[in-house]
């Protein structure tokens, strides 16, 4: 069984859609989050949550919004996408607690057109 | 706040050549640190953590890394590297307060040639 599961793997699409990606995790881990990686390899966080209540919030435009349903589950919507957010998006989670790495999803490589 | 200094951004190695990555952190309190690998067009997995005890500490794939408090650097190393440490490796940082949050270092690209 994957222990953080994203979907999709490779998204598509042009400018000024909308779409969603989604991230599972089976670990009974308490804490998600959202990682950018842009074309340089640099890892950002972008939100943290902790038992479905937002934690982190770092410096991203409100055209993003992360939604979670419950502890297991951390989704991203994407408004009115720009080139500039094409990248690879990495879900992850961990038990809380800073001795804790992350476990770290497949990745939801993005390309805006 | 804290942050992470990776001065090697692309390392290239004939196998069986030893190595080490530099990584250096910046922060006042106690932190845990990491080093995470990602192999070409994968997602990054750990190698390896260090929060207390023996500054010296081992990971899977006979990695290795050195905590040195004073030089507040986390050095990772390998005796003798093999073709499939090809990827990009990442050292991070967490504190032990505030968010907590994992804080990435810009990553090394290791190429390591036959």
């Amino acid at each position: 069984d994957t222990a953080v599961s994203q979907t999709p793997k490779y998204l598509v699409t042009q400018m000024g859609n909308d779409k969603s990606i989604k991230c599972e995790q089976n670990l009974g881990h308490d804490t998600m989050y959202w990682y950018k990686q842009d074309s340089k390899k640099f890892l950002k966080i972008m939100f943290s949550y902790n038992n479905k209540e937002l934690i982190i919030n770092e410096t991203v435009p409100n055209r993003f919004s992360p939604k979670s349903p419950d502890k297991a589950h951390l989704n991203l919507h994407i408004n009115s996408l720009e080139l500039g957010d094409s990248a690879v998006y990495f879900c992850a989670s961990s038990q809380q607690g800073p001795y804790y790495g992350y476990t770290f999803g497949s990745g939801t490589r993005l390309t805006v057109v | 706040a804290q942050s992470v200094s990776q001065h090697n951004h692309h390392v290239i190695l004939s196998e069986a050549a030893s190595l080490e990555l530099g990584c250096n952190y910046s922060y006042g309190g106690t932190v845990n640190l990491f080093w995470y690998v990602q192999y070409p067009g994968q997602h990054l997995q750990l190698l390896l953590k260090y929060f207390s005890g023996d500054p010296l500490v081992k990971g899977i794939k006979g990695f290795e890394a050195e905590f040195i408090k004073s030089k507040f650097s986390f050095n990772l190393r390998k005796p003798s590297v093999q073709w499939s440490d090809t990827a990009e490796y990442f050292c991070a940082v967490r504190s032990n307060f505030g968010n907590e949050k994992l804080t990435f270092g810009t990553g090394t690209r290791l190429t390591i040639i036959p």
